[in-house]
């Protein structure tokens, strides 16, 4: 049971670059969540999406995009990639439609624009 | 603006002593509260949720509830070393939401 893969673990990009930071679950949640997380910050929401299809803004979505073609994959895209991206990206999910359950975390993928 | 409060900390305990960890929040539609640990680099682990006033136990971790102070907290008896971590607190925005907003977190660090 692999809970929630996120792909690269590291990468480096330099300004102006674009990338895919990949996002994939196996336990058929339907919610999924896209945060960043800067030193010493709480978790901010970039983006989140409650199924197939359906993608929504969270508190900081500048500079993102976002797709949600199945169920099991949420990626996220940088179009233009600047410094202030540099953070750590956290995928997450969570089960159908019940406000109380937790989501569950992927491992993260560092990214540092240069 | 929902926003959630923690002392960034770093909050220092003796092992075997209780960590007391503190959290408010804005949002009094707010229903769901959970408690996230993360250790360096790596990313948060659940390791408490409540929903109701008042007090959940699940092995050495407490968690306390009053809604009418909006406030949270997390207790761990018997503190070890391997609880030195960052510990997030997370609300939810209200009735119905699935999103979440969190705080900074509190650094703990238990000294053997």
């Amino acid at each position: 049971n692999a809970g929630v893969t996120q792909t690269p673990k590291f990468r480096i990009l330099k300004i102006g670059q674009s990338m895919t930071l990949q996002c994939a679950q196996d336990m058929n949640h339907n919610y999924m969540y896209w945060y960043r997380q800067d030193p010493g910050m709480g978790l901010k929401l970039i983006y989140y999406s409650v199924g197939a299809g359906i993608t929504d803004k969270g508190e900081v979505p500048n500079g993102y995009n976002v797709s949600r073609s199945t169920t099991e994959d949420f990626p996220l895209r940088l179009e233009l990639a600047a410094p202030s991206q540099t953070s750590v990206y956290f995928c997450a999910s969570s089960p159908v439609r019940r406000e109380n359950q937790p989501q569950h975390f992927g491992d993260g993928t560092r990214l540092s624009i240069l | 603006q929902k926003e959630v409060e923690q002392n960034s900390g770093p909050l220092s305990v003796p092992e075997g002593a209780i960590a007391s960890l503190n959290c408010t929040y804005s949002d009094r539609g707010s229903q769901s509260f959970f408690w996230y640990r993360q250790y360096s680099g790596k990313s948060p682990e659940l390791i408490m949720s409540i929903y109701s006033n008042g007090d959940k136990e699940d092995g050495r971790f407490t968690a306390q509830l009053n809604k009418a102070s909006q406030y949270v907290s997390l207790l761990i008896r018997d503190s070890q070393p391997s609880d030195s971590a960052t510990y997030l607190c997370a609300v939810n925005h209200g009735a119905g939401s699935y999103q979440l907003t969190f705080g900074k977190g509190t650094k703990l660090s238990v000294i053997p």
